[in-house]
């Protein structure tokens, strides 16, 4: 079993709908990232969370610590928002090594 | 230049033979880490660098692959004797290095590696 885990691991959307991905891990954590691969191949650093929301224009991550559990949602959904989106977290004992996710891979339709 | 880059793009090369992949960083970043992204795979930690100085070389694959840095710039990423597996995307990143693995991480375009 993999120490992080994402779902769905595809996903398709019409435009404008609220998108929701999930990201569970079973490591004690400091940090988790969220991450965004473009279909050209380009990675951009969505989050980093630690504790608690963030909220960065549509997008929303969240982080429930006792749970484990992580996720992403993008509200408004639009094609452009298609891409991988990865989570990798941080061990709280290992903190020299990032553990990813295999990605989610986002379709919206206009 | 403004963002991470990385040289070259692509490579193609023979099984048996050595490879080096460069990784300029954001300047003034200390914090640099090298990925590799295999076909169909998720992204797999290679390396982290701070300053010029690796903690951690677990993440290397094997002992054919090292990782060095100098002047607290420029990283190489060498593959000895390449192999088939080997092929993959390798990505490197940057980051301000002022709070290790939980700063916002700057990704370069990456590196295709094709190992015939």
């Amino acid at each position: 079993k993999n120490e992080v885990e994402q779902s769905p691991q595809n996903l398709t959307a019409q435009e404008g709908e609220f998108i929701t991905i999930n990201c569970s891990y079973s490591v004690g954590i400091s940090a988790l990232h969220w991450l965004q691969q473009h279909p050209g191949g380009g990675i951009v650093s969505l989050f980093m969370l630690s504790s608690g929301k963030k909220k960065h224009g549509r997008l929303i991550a969240t982080i429930n610590i006792q749970e484990k559990h992580s996720s992403l949602h993008i509200t408004a959904s639009h094609p452009r928002d298609s891409a991988v989106y990865i989570c990798a977290v941080l061990q709280i004992y290992n903190t020299d090594k990032l553990i990813f996710g295999t990605g989610t891979r986002l379709q919206v339709f206009p | 230049g403004a963002g991470v880059s990385q040289s070259p793009s692509n490579k193609v090369t023979e099984k048996g033979k050595d490879v080096e992949l460069r990784c300029d960083p954001i300047s003034g970043h200390t914090a640099l880490y090298w990925y590799r992204q295999s076909l169909g795979q998720g992204l797999e930690f290679l390396i982290y660098f701070q300053g010029n100085s690796a903690p951690d070389k677990s993440g290397l694959p094997s002992d054919r692959f090292s990782a060095e840095r100098t002047g607290g710039s420029v990283s190489t990423l060498t593959i000895q004797r390449t192999q088939q597996e080997d092929s993959a995307v390798y990505l490197c990143a940057s980051s301000s290095g002022l709070a290790g693995l939980t700063d916002t991480q700057y990704f370069g375009p990456g590196t295709r590696l094709t190992v015939l």
